[in-house]
Order: structure tokens, then C-alpha cells, then sequence
């Protein structure tokens, strides 16, 4: 079974443009998380899409957006681009579990560079 | 403010060497969830506990969930080099809202 799968694995952009970052959930997972982590950091949640509706976003500015796809698929677009905002970018899709619990898997990360 | 507080921060320790790393919170969560990150990649899950008080043991891990449900902790026994890396706990609370830890990294000195 493939896991979360993230793209592109790398992107440069110039300070002002627009970034798009892609995400594919685990097969049957519903839900779709999006983190940044700058580096050494811990994780900043950012939004968090489920059944093609957006249920929460975190503290960040509204040039952050994404949406989700009838398949379940994730895109976070990242528009006029500051330098800060290098980092990598973790999506993560979620197994409803009754005894085990949620759990929560994650892809191997987008990194974004700003210069 | 953040929800879920490790301790330590850093750690640093040489290679047969026991730890334990401490995830609290005055919150309860549903299930608690620990990872492992390694630099430039995707954190990887390794456990999920669910029961107040639950021990699981992964080889020389040991994770323990609190019996009020609001702290768990992880315990690596004879550390090995492999284990270098972040450390992030999280916390489920109803409603699928995942609160993550501050990390903890880790590096073992061979």
C-alpha cells in the first residue's frame, strides 16, 4: 500500500511568486493535514482538509490556501512568497482507528526555498 | 501556548546509555502518538497508545501513557546511534484535532 506521497520533493522560488505543493493521501483516508516545519523546529499546524471541506487552519496569514480534490488529493499554494517561509512542508493523511486510536501518517516532506 | 511540552529539548548522550524523554500536558487526549524524524525527511510513526497506564515495548523502546491520559514518555534503552534523531510526541483529542510536541532531539555519540 503507498503511503502519503508529497511534490514536488524540492522547489526554489524568488520572493514574491507563488508556490503549489501537492499531496496525495493514503489510500481511503478521508482527511488531509499540512504542516511547516522551519528548520529546527517543531511542526506548525496549517490546515487541515477532510471530505473536500476545509475544517481548520492554523495560525498563519491568508497568502497560505489549499484546497481538496474529490479524490482525496491536497494542494497548498503559498502566494507572494517571503523568505520565511523556507521550510519544509509536511502533509499528512489519518487512519481512523475504534481500539487503536487515530493515528496520523505523514509523506516525506516538501522543502520549499525562498530566495 | 503550546498544548504538549518535551523535556528535554536537546539531548545529547554516548552510545549504551539509557534515556527517557517526557511529553506533559494538563490536557487529556483520546490517543498519544510518538515519531521519529530524521533530518530532511517525513516523521515516521512508532507507536500509538491508547489505554491510560498502557506500557508497549518496541525492542528497546519502552512507551508508557499516563493513567489520566495527559503525559506519556518514552524510555530508550542501551542507545545506539540509529536513534539519533527528532523525537515528537502527539496528542489526539476528539475531533481529529492532532497537537504536536515541541521535539526532542536527539544525538548518540558513538
Amino acid at each position: 500500500e503507498a503511503g502519503v506521497t508529497q511534490s514536488p520533493t524540492h522547489l526554489i522560488k524568488t520572493r514574491g511568486q507563488q508556490a503549489t505543493l501537492r499531496c496525495s493521501p493514503i489510500s481511503g483516508h478521508t482527511s488531509v493535514y499540512w504542516y511547516q516545519q522551519a528548520l529546527g523546529l517543531g511542526l506548525q499546524f496549517l490546515l487541515w482538509y477532510d471530505e473536500g471541506e476545509e475544517r481548520n487552519r492554523g495560525n498563519f496569514p491568508p497568502r497560505f490556501s489549499g484546497r481538496q480534490f474529490p479524490n482525496y488529493s491536497s494542494e497548498l499554494n503559498v502566494n507572494a512568497l517571503e523568505l520565511e517561509d523556507s521550510a519544509l512542508y509536511l502533509c499528512a493523511s489519518i487512519l481512523q482507528g475504534t481500539l487503536s486510536g487515530n493515528t496520523i501518517y505523514f509523506g516525506e516532506g516538501s522543502w520549499l526555498t525562498v530566495v | 501556548t503550546q498544548l504538549l511540552e518535551q523535556s528535554p529539548q536537546f539531548l545529547s548522550i554516548q552510545e549504551g546509555e539509557n534515556l527517557t524523554v517526557y511529553c506533559n500536558s494538563s490536557s487529556v487526549f483520546s490517543s498519544l502518538q510518538w515519531y521519529r524524524q530524521e533530518p530532511g525527511e517525513g516523521p515516521v510513526l512508532l507507536v500509538t497508545v491508547v489505554t491510560g497506564g498502557e506500557v508497549k515495548k518496541l525492542k528497546r523502546l519502552t512507551f508508557q501513557f499516563g493513567d489520566a491520559r495527559k503525559d506519556s514518555s518514552l524510555h530508550i534503552t542501551a542507545a545506539q546511534p540509529g536513534d539519533t534523531g527528532l523525537y515528537l510526541c502527539a496528542g489526539d483529542r476528539s475531533g481529529n484535532q492532532f497537537y504536536f510536541g515541541t521535539g526532542t532531539s536527539l544525538t548518540v555519540i558513538p
